[in-house]
């Protein structure tokens, strides 16, 4: 079956520790972006990639870094300079260019809390 | 910039009550419109999409008209059930970026 899978679904740090939060899709989709979802908040975008050994800061970028070194995957590192890092994070994807429709493919997320 | 503004939950209902979650929003040039749900735990699917002004998107029951004339993407529908209970995004794409509103709780009880 064609999708986005995100692991690991529920991940605990401690404080001062990094932790990658792995996206992986076979959707063949060109973009792919990282959310972050806080109750209340809706969801803020942290990095999006539209093609591979590329990618952009979202609107809140401080504190997390990303790589596209293949087309499939974006991973998502949530460092140490992340103040508040606790949150639940969905990664997804979609087609760029032409074929482009706006809408998004979701993973099932992942649930990060730091103790 | 562009924007999307719903209407704030939780909502509650009974089953087979009507359900309107109000969405409005602001955009630059010409945005496609759509619904997004999500249940407990889970990621977001596509609910419904409308791409240019007086199309009507629908699903699952669930129908949304996009008017441009008051810039609005109104979720409704006839009988909700219990299984309907999530929480339910309002966003716009204009050039391949979206714009999510900040969600509505939909709670249905028996």
């Amino acid at each position: 079956d064609g999708g986005i899978t995100q692991s690991p679904k529920y991940l605990f740090r401690k404080e001062g520790q990094n932790v990658t939060l792995s996206c992986e899709q076979n959707l063949n989709h060109d973009a792919m972006y990282w959310y972050r979802q806080d109750p209340g908040q809706g969801l803020r975008l942290i990095y999006y990639s539209q093609i591979v050994n590329d990618f952009q800061k979202g609107d809140i970028a401080e504190g997390y870094s990303v790589s596209r070194e293949k087309k499939e995957s974006f991973p998502l590192t949530v460092t140490s300079a992340q103040k508040n890092p606790t949150a639940f994070y969905l990664c997804a994807s979609t087609i760029a260019g032409a074929g482009n429709t706006g809408e998004l493919f979701f993973g099932e997320g992942s649930r990060l809390t730091v103790l | 910039g562009n924007s999307v503004t719903q209407m704030e939950g939780p909502v509650t209902l009974s089953e087979e009550a009507f359900l309107t979650i109000n969405c409005t929003y602001t955009a630059t040039g010409y945005p496609s419109l759509f619904w997004y749900v999500q249940y407990p735990g889970e990621g977001l699917q596509l609910l419904l999409k409308a791409t240019k002004a007086d199309d009507k998107g629908s699903n699952k029951g669930f129908e949304a008209t996009y008017r441009k004339e008051t810039t609005s993407f109104h979720l409704e529908k006839g009988s909700v059930q219990v299984s309907d209970s999530a929480v339910y995004f309002c966003a716009l794409s204009v050039r391949s970026t979206l714009t999510f509103g900040k969600g509505t709780m939909l709670l249905v009880s028996p």
